[in-house]
């Protein structure tokens, strides 16, 4: 089955810093790749997608980047405020005919500092 | 709001009890996944279900059941709990995984304390 090692685990910047999340998979067969950010006492939200036809998705200071080859795919977080602190996790999900589920990184615990 | 609703929000209870965990999906979402997340841990999949139908299994203890109902509701149930079981307990929905619909919604959990 499918294998997601997420990295750092736990993340601390500066306001108005950048923050880059990495992950990587093992089954190559898998083609969409979710990020949820989990606040405190909440489920986790989705906040970008990206499917394996696709390189790079941006949704306004949220990018992620996904590098088929190497099995890796990363979220950039550009110009961090402090309310994006939270724990962020990422996940990957093979076709049906492999019977993959969702499986998720161990999570990155993101802290913006003012 | 995601749209997936989840009761109780809160349960305590002993060990050796038997709880049951409710979650309505989104609407017009046909799949349901429940995810166990223990204290600073990260989501351990338990179960999906799509229509109805069990659709994969993931890291569930004998002790564990669920279903999915003819009105797409879903209920985890676990006996015999342990102190172990405490944890914070997630429901999912998504329209048609496999179909290019497999987005997963996240409910606002259920924080079982099992004393």
């Amino acid at each position: 089955g499918e294998n997601v090692e997420q990295h750092p685990s736990t993340l601390s910047v500066q306001e108005g810093d950048s923050a880059v999340i990495k992950c990587t998979y093992s089954d190559s067969a898998s083609n969409y790749f979710p990020w949820y950010k989990q606040e405190l006492g909440k489920g986790p939200q989705l906040i970008i997608d990206i499917r394996s036809n696709v390189g790079e998705k941006k949704d306004q200071r949220i990018a992620v980047t996904l590098n088929k080859t190497a099995k890796h795919f990363s979220l950039h977080i550009t110009e961090t405020q402090p309310e994006d602190s939270a724990v962020y996790f990422c996940a990957a999900k093979g076709p049906p005919y492999n019977n993959n589920d969702m499986r998720f990184g161990a999570g990155t615990r993101l802290t913006v500092k003012p | 709001d995601s749209g997936v609703t989840q009761t109780p929000k809160h349960l305590i209870t002993a060990t050796g009890q038997r709880v049951t965990l409710r979650c309505s999906p989104r609407s017009g979402d046909l799949s349901v996944y429940w995810y166990q997340q223990s204290l600073d841990q990260g989501l351990q999949f338990l179960i999906q279900y799509y229509n109805g139908e069990e659709r994969a299994k993931g890291n569930i203890l004998e002790r564990f059941s669920a279903q999915q109902f003819p009105d797409l509701h879903s209920e985890l149930n676990l006996s015999s709990l342990e102190l172990g079981d405490s944890a914070l307990y997630f429901c999912a929905s998504s329209p048609r995984p496999g179909y290019g619909q497999e987005t997963q919604y996240f409910g606002p959990g259920t924080r079982l304390l099992v004393l």
